[in-house]
């Protein structure tokens, strides 16, 4: 079975810029959930997915937007980048029942210059 | 407010020794589940475990093993004989089980280096 994955790898960005990562979960999975990682903050949650519909947002600017395709693929898009944006984003796709564990993919690196 | 803390930001071992990375958690629900997660520097977060608030048994896979007391609120996670390739970050984190969504609460992190 296939696992998580994002795409791009990696992407670097000017300040003003928007930008759109995408994640493809596994077979199966309706539920993807999108995470920011720096060094400085460490992983936060971004937002939650599950057929189509936002269930849940984390703490961040409405910069940061999300949707999901009826096939569970999902999309983040960043308007407005600022140079914190910078941050490996990482997707996590699960069945979305409560307890179940999240797989994650490999994450996009994003640099904004 | 739910939170999770690994106070041991870095741990520095040598191949064989044994290594326990430390995990405590805050939450005022009394159902929910914690995880460990290891993040090799191709970055990419691995599940290791899930164990939920209800059994306190401890956990053996081969060389790892999991420690959870909910009476001092820990999840400690044990490897034995520590190998070059266990060397990674590990993330103890704290799933929230609300109505209809899913989220998880990292801690910071654990830098493991095990040197041959």
């Amino acid at each position: 079975k296939a696992g998580v994955t994002q795409t791009p790898r990696y992407l670097i960005k000017t300040r003003g810029q928007q930008v759109t990562l995408s994640c493809s979960p596994i077979s199966g999975h309706r539920s993807v959930s999108w995470y920011q990682q720096t060094p400085g903050q460490g992983l936060q949650f971004l937002f939650e997915y599950f057929s189509e519909t936002q269930r849940n947002k984390g703490n961040f600017p409405g910069r940061f937007s999300g949707r999901q395709f009826s096939n569970s693929r999902s999309e983040m898009n960043v308007s407005t980048l600022e140079l914190g944006d910078s941050a490996l984003y990482l997707c996590a796709s699960s069945l979305g029942f409560r307890e179940d564990e999240q797989y994650f993919g490999p994450g996009t690196r994003l640099t904004v210059t | 407010a739910q939170k999770v803390t690994q106070a041991q930001t870095e741990i520095s071992v040598v191949e064989k020794e044994d290594v326990t990375l430390d995990c405590v958690y805050e939450t005022r629900d009394t159902t929910y589940y914690l995880f460990w997660y290891k993040q090799p520097p191709s970055g990419e977060l691995v599940f290791l475990i899930r164990r939920n608030s209800f059994d306190e048994q401890n956990e053996i896979s081969g060389r790892y093993s999991w420690n959870f007391q909910k009476s001092t609120s820990s999840f400690n996670f044990t490897i034995t004989a520590s190998q070059v390739v266990d060397s990674a970050v590990y993330f103890c984190a704290l799933l929230i089980v609300n109505t209809g969504f899913q989220k998880l609460v990292f801690g910071t992190g654990t830098r493991l280096l095990v040197s041959p």
